[in-house]
């Protein structure tokens, strides 16, 4: 069955430009999960939607970051004016569970930006 | 702020070695869990600890949650060079919090 999938993949961005990075989680799946993830580095959470309602942005490290799931499926994370500290992999995760976040997430294989 | 020491950072090992890597906080974390990525690929899940004290073993894997909550370890019994990778502990609290991980590298 299919995974999580990410696209696209890799993404180059001058300083300065919008980026939008989407998610598409496995289907059926209830809660979706936004992490950074800089090199050497573990993942560090920035967003968690249940269906579409986005119950908690505390990660997200500025209000450059923005991040929607209007259906309750496909989430996309937008990042304005990019910054070069804002290269990282970004992961998105998926779970079948809802209330609470505790359950067993599926990963997709995320998404490498790099800001020059 | 709630925050998970992984120990080692680094770790390269020969084939047939035991290991231990350890995960720990001050914080208590409902559950538990590790999970192994690869390079290019997202993190997978290898198990979810729940209760103070428990063991689990997958194969050549043993994990253990301690009995307050606060750390874990896992075992590797009889290394191979598949259980190269990176290994995150991540705690369940008021959100998920992962540790910086341990690299391994088991050397054939």
């Amino acid at each position: 069955g299919a995974g999580v999938s990410q696209s696209p993949r890799y993404k180059v961005a001058k300083r300065g430009q919008d980026v939008a990075l989407r998610c598409d989680p496995i289907s059926g799946h209830v809660s979706l999960f936004w992490y950074q993830q800089a090199l050497g580095q573990g993942p560090e959470f920035l967003t968690y939607f249940q269906n579409e309602a986005q119950l908690d942005k505390s990660g997200l490290p500025s209000d450059r970051f923005f991040a929607e799931r209007p259906e309750g499926s496909v989430s996309t994370l937008k990042i304005q004016r990019t910054q070069q500290e804002d290269s990282a992999v970004y992961l998105c995760a998926s779970s079948l569970a809802s209330g609470g976040l505790t359950y067993e997430q599926y990963f997709g294989p995320g998404t490498r930006l790099t800001v020059t | 702020t709630q925050l998970l020491e992984q120990s080692p950072q680094f770790l390269s090992i020969q084939e047939g070695e035991n290991l231990t890597v350890y995960c720990n906080s001050s914080s208590v974390f409902s559950s538990l869990q590790w999970y192994r990525q690869e390079p290019g690929e997202g993190p997978v899940l290898l198990v979810t600890v729940v209760t103070g004290g428990e063991v689990k073993k997958l194969k050549r894997l043993t994990f253990q949650f301690g009995d307050a909550r606060k750390d874990s370890s896992l075992h590797i019994t009889a290394a191979q060079p598949g259980d190269t990778g990176l290994y995150l502990c991540a705690g369940a609290g008021d959100k998920i919090i992962f540790g910086k991980g341990t690299r391994l590298h088991i050397l054939p």
